[in-house]
């Protein structure tokens, strides 16, 4: 059974740091990941796919590695700000559609 | 603009009254999914549906149906809804893996208290 592991669980940054959210999955036979943002109460945004044949995406200041073989993924944000808080959420889809969810990182970027 | 739209945003209800929240994609999405999210235990499949009259169990299906009549449509059901009910529901749907999966796309949310 895919186990998705998000950590830190909560970070706290000042305004203006590069920062990395990790995230472990534990079967690497996974079709893609992707990675979302979650505002309190609020929906899913995705921020970043990342199929399994690929190796990084980027977004304007946001970069998502994936190391398949290893099970891991980070999501590196550069030049933090405060409207970036909010909680992060690692998702794995592996071998039927379903997608598999981290507990997320909860961000707060201090001005 | 693509999206997922779910409705309502927010219902309060009373224990045992049969609820639906709709759920609508016009991307032309084969999966469709309902998860629900609580407080320390992140999100859960409720129930799939890989194609029109395809449906299957999640990880928490107990107390819910749901049916999948249209591609477009996948209605989540709760018959006798209870308080252990109450959290935050999301619906979201992807193409098939045959087709080239770009992710998945979330509706907004619906908040749930029943009382």
């Amino acid at each position: 059974k895919q186990e998705v592991t998000q950590i830190p669980a909560a970070l706290s940054v000042p305004e203006g740091e590069n920062l990395v959210l990790n995230c472990s999955f534990t079967d690497s036979a996974i079709y893609n990941l992707q990675w979302f943002r979650q505002d309190p109460g609020k929906g899913l945004t995705s921020l970043l796919l990342i199929q399994s044949s690929q190796r990084e995406q980027t977004s304007g200041r946001l970069n998502a590695s994936l190391d398949k073989s290893s099970g891991r993924s980070t999501l590196y944000i550069a030049a933090s700000q405060p409207g970036d808080s909010a909680t992060y959420l690692c998702a794995v889809q592996g071998g039927s559609e379903k997608l598999v969810f981290g507990k997320g990182t909860k961000l707060t970027v201090n001005p | 603009e693509a999206q997922v739209t779910q409705n309502p945003r927010y219902l309060i209800t009373v224990t045992g009254k049969k609820l639906t929240v709709t759920c609508s994609q016009n991307m032309n999405h084969e999966y469709m999914s309902w998860y629900r999210q609580d407080p320390g235990l992140g999100l859960r499949q409720i129930y799939y549906s890989m194609n029109v009259e395809v449906t299957d169990k999640g990880d928490v299906p107990e107390g819910y149906k749901v049916s999948r009549k249209e591609k477009r449509n996948f209605p989540l059901i709760l018959e006798s809804p209870s308080p252990n009910q109450t959290s935050l529901y999301f619906c979201a749907s992807t193409l098939n893996r045959a087709r080239g999966s770009d992710g998945y796309t979330f509706g907004s949310g619906t908040r749930l208290t029943v009382v």
